[in-house]
């Protein structure tokens, strides 16, 4: 079973140009979330998606927005890139979500997409 | 929102020595995920615990979740140094349906021959 695949591996940009991410869950999983890594801030949730609707959404400006398709793979978009957004960007698939009592399902995660922000 | 503070923040263990790493919750804990980290890399997803007094074992690495404590903790066994990398703890916040896990910063381990 192919994991959680995401493209492109490695991207470098410059201010204020905007990028798309793409993100394929393993098949079968409804549920992609993205993570954003920085050595400061550690691993930070930026949004879920399940079944084409955002479920959850993390505390990141309106910059950063997302989609997911029927067949289950999401995009990410940052819109008037900063500096600061030069980080490992991570996708992780589930099959469904929690209960809100607890985690249920197991979460994978892609290898990441590093963004560089000149 | 809850805040997960895992220590150390990093080790250096000999090869064929024990280790524990711990992962503190600032609230309530409803099942927490360990993974593991090479630098640059992925998650790898080592182990879910669902309930307080869990423990679940997966070759020389075993993960405890102790709800009382808002603790969890992961013990390997006879490090090798394979088990090198960063341990990260994510743990999903109190009612919340779906995925916003939130993450500890960080445990990274060495393991020296």
């Amino acid at each position: 079973k192919a994991g959680v695949t995401q493209t492109p591996r490695y991207l470098i940009k410059t201010r204020g140009q905007q990028v798309t991410l793409s993100c394929s869950p393993i098949s079968g999983h409804r549920s992609v979330s993205w993570y954003q890594q920085t050595p400061g801030q550690g691993l930070q949730f930026l949004f879920e998606y399940f079944s084409e609707t955002q479920r959850n959404k993390g505390n990141f400006p309106g910059r950063f927005s997302g989609r997911q398709f029927s067949n289950s793979r999401s995009e990410m978009n940052v819109s008037t890139l900063e500096l600061g957004d030069s980080a490992l960007y991570l996708c992780a698939s589930s099959r469904t979500g929690t209960s809100g009592r607890g985690p249920t399902d197991t979460q994978y995660f892609g290898p990441g997409t590093r963004l560089t922000v000149l | 929102s809850q805040e997960l503070e895992q220590s150390p923040q990093s080790l250096i263990v000999q090869e064929g020595k024990n280790l524990t790493i711990n992962c503190t919750s600032s609230k309530t804990l409803y099942g927490l995920y360990w993974y593991k980290q090479k630098y640059g890399e992925g998650l790898i997803f080592l182990m879910m615990l669902q309930k307080g007094g869990e423990e679940k074992s997966h070759e020389k690495i075993t993960a405890k979740l102790d709800e009382k404590k808002q603790q969890s903790s992961l013990h390997i066994t006879a490090s090798q140094p394979s088990h090198a990398g960063i341990y990260l703890c994510g743990a999903p916040p109190r009612g919340l349906s779906g995925y916003a896990l939130n993450f500890g910063k960080g445990t990274s381990l060495l393991v020296t021959p």
